[in-house]
């Protein structure tokens, strides 16, 4: 079946140095989004990313999407503690509407 | 506060038992999905409904069902209720099939003791 997996599955950082996690797909994805989930609450986009080697960028956060659109990732520089949550990555497999989600990165931030 | 409202917010029920959960959508959104997350997982694709209509269906087990009404909010059903069945049980809705925004309710956590 369509699977997406992401790792690493946790990560725990100091505050002030770098993520990034990495999503793969088995198969092609017509797009990708991110979603950020805080402890005990629920998933919020965070942003879509369409094109074959699409970049963007939210201040702190840059978001990828791979050439053979089957893989991205998302990375934070300088990380604060309100980064705190896991990341979901979520595509949307080529021909079909489902929405597969990543396992999820669990990201724990030191202050 | 996404828009998206379920209910209810907590369920605690036995094993064998019958529950359904309810979801209305972002005033406008025709698309509502369904994900459960078990504790510290991921979350698992369900199946989703556009405009009253079944469009997509994941893992959904035989023994759960959904269905959309006209006035766009949704229900599932979950029978014959199992221990691993526990989790947050989650709504999402869309303006679209797809592609677009999911916003999510708050969710609905089921325990089955």
């Amino acid at each position: 079946g369509q699977q997406v997996m992401q790792i690493p599955q946790y990560q725990h950082v100091q505050e002030g140095e770098d993520f990034t996690t990495y999503c793969n797909s088995s198969t092609t994805l017509s797009n990708i989004q991110w979603y950020k989930q805080r402890p005990g609450g629920h998933p919020v986009f965070l942003i879509q990313l369409v094109k074959s080697g699409e970049v963007k960028k939210q201040k702190r956060l840059t978001f990828q999407f791979g050439e053979a659109k089957k893989n991205s990732s998302l990375h934070i520089t300088a990380t604060q503690t309100t980064d705190v949550g896991t990341y979901f990555c979520a595509g949307i497999p080529s021909g079909t509407y489902k929405y597969i989600f990543g396992t999820g990165t669990r990201l724990k931030v030191l202050a | 506060d996404s828009g998206v409202t379920q209910t209810p917010k907590h369920l605690i029920t036995a094993t064998g038992q019958r529950v359904t959960l309810r979801c209305s959508p972002r005033s406008g959104d025709l698309s509502v999905y369904w994900y459960q997350q078990s504790l510290d997982q991921g979350l698992q694709f369900l199946i989703q409904y556009y405009n009253g209509e079944e469009r997509a269906k994941g893992n959904i087990l035989e023994r759960f069902s959904a269905q959309q009404f006209p006035d766009l909010h949704s229900e599932l059903n979950l029978s014959s209720l199992e221990l691993g069945d526990s989790a947050l049980y989650f709504c999402a809705s869309s303006v679209e099939g797809s592609p677009g925004e999911l916003f999510f309710g708050e969710g609905s956590r089921l325990t089955v003791l």
